[in-house]
């Protein structure tokens, strides 16, 4: 499995854009990369996938450049709810199968 | 549309006694499921994974078994619980897809 390595907190203020980029130099040809959130005492939520270039949905964007050793979740227009920790993760076939490392805490202020 | 259960929300137990944490998956067939345990501020262990009834993989070596009674039934187990085995407990499940969908959680404090 990937190793990862990501900020471990990151601040920021509402209405801002937050980029989190994570690192995972030993990715496989297979491998696609996933980012979870998770608030405390919850379990972790899916937020986005992708294997490379650009992938957008209503919440996010993830950004992986053509090696695909780095990828960076983009989150547009940050409020107080988006305070949570964030977890990337590179993986098979086998979701679940998978070792989650510390996350990045973002802190978004008023 | 697939709902995972999980229960209880929190669990106070003295050491030594037993543990049942249960989880079930609605609106799918034949998950894969896991359970995860993570300590207070740090990243999920996954600690089993089932591919199907019967079929279990561990982990980590612990205190703790797994077992999979029905296709979308996932049990955490122990005889005689340690004061490691407090944590926050996730049950997860997925289906081919490249993602896993988490249940609620057990807050498990052993006394």
């Amino acid at each position: 499995l990937a190793k990862t390595t990501q900020p471990i907190s990151m601040d920021s203020y509402e209405g801002q854009e937050v980029n989190i980029t994570c690192s995972h130099n030993n990715i496989a040809t297979n491998d696609y990369i996933t980012w979870y959130q998770q608030f405390p005492s919850q379990g972790p939520r899916f937020i986005i996938q992708g294997y490379k270039t650009k992938v957008t949905n209503e919440v996010a964007s993830l950004f992986i450049p053509a090696d695909r050793k780095s990828s960076t979740l983009s989150l547009p227009r940050v409020s107080l709810s988006d305070t949570a920790v964030y977890y990337c993760l590179v993986l098979k076939t086998n979701a679940g199968k998978s070792t989650f490392g510390d996350g990045t805490t973002l802190t978004v202020k008023p | 549309s697939q709902t995972i259960h999980q229960w209880p929300a929190t669990l106070v137990q003295p050491v030594g006694s037993p543990l049942s944490l249960e989880c079930t998956v609605e609106g799918t067939s034949n998950p894969n499921l896991y359970w995860y345990r993570q300590a207070a501020g740090r990243g999920l262990q996954l600690l089993f994974y089932s591919v199907g009834i019967g079929q279990i993989s561990s982990e980590v070596p612990q205190n703790l078994s797994a077992s999979r009674p029905q296709d979308r039934q996932f049990i955490l187990s122990s005889k005689k619980l340690l004061l490691s085995d407090s944590g926050f407990y996730l049950c997860a499940w997925s289906v081919a897809l490249r993602k896993a969908f988490f249940g609620q959680g057990t807050r498990l404090t052993v006394v």
